[in-house]
């Protein structure tokens, strides 16, 4: 397709439990970002990808999570041992480059649920 | 303090009428810029319009305006004639550099967002 993609759309899982959520940014598109939407704190900045390179890994909120991205394209943001604090709609975006005037789009989100 | 501001946690308006949905912003940064977005129930978010700090003109795309006051460090978004399908959540969003926000990227900071309902 055209725009972002990501996988799953909804993941549900127990608390404790290591879960990957999936980005695949437009083609062409070096500048990838994470954010996380919670009903409390609204959206949040997590991740920056530029290449393959993260050079700006500021919004990660714990050693907890992790991500990744090969080949300048996909990538994997991982939760390990996860919390309730954690249940939250993880968004990724994606733009041509990591400039002042460039939009980011966004994909339909991954819905995360902590029980 | 915050950066963006969106004061109106919720609004209605007439189907076929305009509205306006307020943002004001805080930046020390020169260059910065200004997005809007339009988040329906379904989750997806979709970029509607961006100004530049340097831009002299506001803005447009198709029904959507914005209303970039600099002086007042005031964007705000203006729908012309209303549909149904414009009822969602819009985020006002701001990308400083880095130099001045601190951060390592040009990441965007975003509001609280309003949320806009249609009334037929």
């Amino acid at each position: 397709g055209a725009g972002v993609s990501q996988s799953p759309s909804n993941k549900v899982t127990e608390k404790g439990k290591d879960v990957e959520l999936r980005c695949d940014p437009i083609s062409g598109h070096t500048a990838l970002y994470w954010y996380r939407q919670s009903l409390g704190q609204g959206l949040e900045f997590l991740i920056y990808f530029q290449g393959n390179s993260a050079p700006d890994k500021s919004g990660l909120p714990s050693d907890r999570f992790s991500a990744e991205r090969t080949g300048g394209s996909v990538s994997t943001l991982t939760i390990q041992r996860t919390q309730q604090e954690d249940s939250a709609v993880y968004l990724c975006a994606s733009s041509l480059k990591g400039g002042n005037n460039q939009p980011q789009h966004f994909g339909d989100g991954t819905r995360l649920s902590i029980l | 303090a915050q950066k963006i501001t969106q004061t109106q946690p919720g609004m209605f308006v007439q189907e076929k009428e305009a509205v306006t949905l307020d943002c004001t912003y805080d930046t020390s940064d020169p260059s910065y810029g200004l997005f809007w977005y339009k988040q329906p129930s379904s989750g997806e978010m979709i970029f509607l319009i961006y100004q530049g700090s340097y831009d002299q003109q506001n803005a447009t795309e198709g029904r959507y305006s914005l209303n970039f006051q600099k002086a007042r460090k005031s964007a705000n978004l203006v729908i012309s004639a209303s549909q149904l399908g414009d009822s969602a959540m819009y985020f006002c969003a701001m990308r400083e550099s880095p130099a001045y926000s601190g951060a390592g990227s040009y990441q965007l900071t975003f509001g609280k967002g309003t949320k806009l309902s249609v009334i037929p």
